[in-house]
């Protein structure tokens, strides 16, 4: 079946610098992959989505390139702000059957001044 | 407006009890999820409503069930709470075609004691 991994269960970091947030995936079918992040007592919420190869898509500081290629979709961003607090979860769907989300364990990521 | 709504947000049952938790969206959406988030794991899909048709994971086939009384409620009831249904339970809906975004309540933390 389809699995999501994601190593890092935490990163901590300096507010102003860059950010790499991995995410690997399995499936036999043609995937779309999502970015989620939960900030304290909130709803998760998309952050980015792809279901293109090797195109980067970006939202709100946050970038990520799908490559079908090594199975990858990790986060990426320049500069970590404090408010990037949060549990990011990379999540995986295809196109075949219903809209079932796999999800990776998700990374905590803490930003300190 | 992309609201799903989880009531209650925490709830405390004693082992034996049954317990049941509600979730709407006002998206017209086709299809609602229940996931469980336990500490330190990956959400894991428990059930989902397309329509009015149930779909349950073959490994929780039995402790959950579920009903979904019209398109924007679902909700998620155990008939005889352990203390292993301790977690964080997700509501969140989407349009079926794989890719499409699920949108997340906030969740509903329960604790079985």
């Amino acid at each position: 079946g389809d699995s999501v991994t994601q190593t890092e269960g935490l990163v901590t970091l300096t507010k102003g610098l860059p950010v790499m947030l991995n995410c690997t995936y399995q499936t036999t079918y043609s995937p779309f992959l999502f970015w989620y992040v939960q900030h304290l007592n909130e709803a998760p919420k998309l952050l980015l989505k792809s279901s293109t190869d090797n195109k980067r898509t970006e939202h709100q500081g946050f970038y990520a390139t799908l490559h079908k290629s090594s199975s990858s979709f990790h986060l990426q961003k320049s500069s970590v702000q404090l408010s990037d607090s949060a549990l990011y979860f990379c999540a995986l769907t295809h196109d075949s059957g219903y809209n079932k989300l796999t999800f990776g364990k998700g990374t905590v990521l803490l930003v300190s001044p | 407006d992309t609201t799903v709504k989880q009531n209650p947000r925490y709830k405390l049952a004693r082992v034996g009890k049954p317990v049941n938790l509600i979730c709407s969206q006002t998206m017209n959406h086709d299809t609602m999820y229940w996931y469980q988030k336990k500490p330190n794991q990956a959400p894991k899909l428990l059930l989902f409503y397309y329509d009015k048709i149930l779909n349950r994971e073959a490994d929780t086939f039995e402790k959950f069930q579920s009903s979904r009384p019209n398109n924007s409620f679902c909700s998620l009831y155990i008939g005889s709470a352990g203390l292993e249904y301790s977690a964080m339970y997700l509501c969140a809906s989407s349009r079926r075609t794989g890719g499409n975004t699920l949108y997340f309540g906030e969740g509903s933390r329960l604790i079985v004691v």
